[in-house]
């Protein structure tokens, strides 16, 4: 089965600074996504890459995809404090199922 | 997107006792999952509910522990039975958006167990 690892675990930044994060997993994909999670709640979807695109924007957000490599990067411009909250990668296959990775906590400082 | 409740919110319940969690969504949904986040841990999938169709499970989760129920498309009852410390976690429910592999998550139901 596919594991995603993101790192850093933990990631402190300023307001105003960019927050980037990474993940890998171990199997082919056909889309890899981006979730976050407040304080122990729901997820909330945030970008989805497939397999065969190699970045992504979406507002302040910026998703890499390097599948030789099997890693993704997510990049936060301009952070906010709202922005504090665990951010999870997970790796979608053929089946409708997702295998999420161990997740980064961001705290952005205002 | 879809708006998906989940009840109860969190519990704190006794060892050896059962809980019986809901998740209602306001649109018809084909699939609908279960997920165990562990304290500080990420997500693992418990099961897929399908309407009409016993769930499948995966590996490590069996259906005498974590019975569910998906009576129709817009409700499924996830049950943790004979709970124990371990089973302290948030556990989730979610539904495919219809857009493909993306998925809507409620808002989890924090279990306790002592």
């Amino acid at each position: 089965s596919q594991q995603g690892e993101e790192d850093p675990q933990a990631l402190s930044i300023q307001e105003g600074e960019n927050a980037t994060m990474n993940c890998s997993y171990k199997t082919s994909i056909n889309n890899l996504q981006w979730y976050r999670q407040n304080s122990g709640r729901g997820l909330v979807h945030l970008i989805l890459i497939r397999s065969n695109e190699r970045e992504k924007h979406s507002g302040r957000l910026r998703v890499t995809l390097d599948t030789s490599k099997k890693s993704s990067s997510l990049l936060i411009t301009a952070s906010r404090a709202a922005d504090t909250a665990s951010y999870f990668c997970a790796s979608g296959g053929s089946n409708y199922k997702l295998t999420f990775g161990k997740g980064t906590l961001l705290t952005v400082n205002p | 997107s879809a708006v998906i409740s989940q009840k109860p919110s969190r519990d704190i319940c006794q060892r050896g006792t059962s809980l019986t969690i809901q998740c209602q969504v306001d649109s018809q949904v084909t699939m609908m999952f279960w997920y165990r986040q562990q304290p500080g841990q990420s997500l693992t999938l418990i099961a897929t509910a399908n309407q009409g169709s016993e769930a499948t499970y995966e590996s490590g989760f069996v259906i005498d522990k974590f019975p569910i129920s998906r009576p129709n498309l817009t409700f499924s009852t996830l049950t943790v039975s004979n709970m124990s410390p371990e089973d302290s976690s948030i556990y989730l429910c979610s539904v495919d958006s219809g857009n493909p592999d993306t998925q809507y998550f409620g808002p989890g139901t924090r279990l306790t167990v002592l």
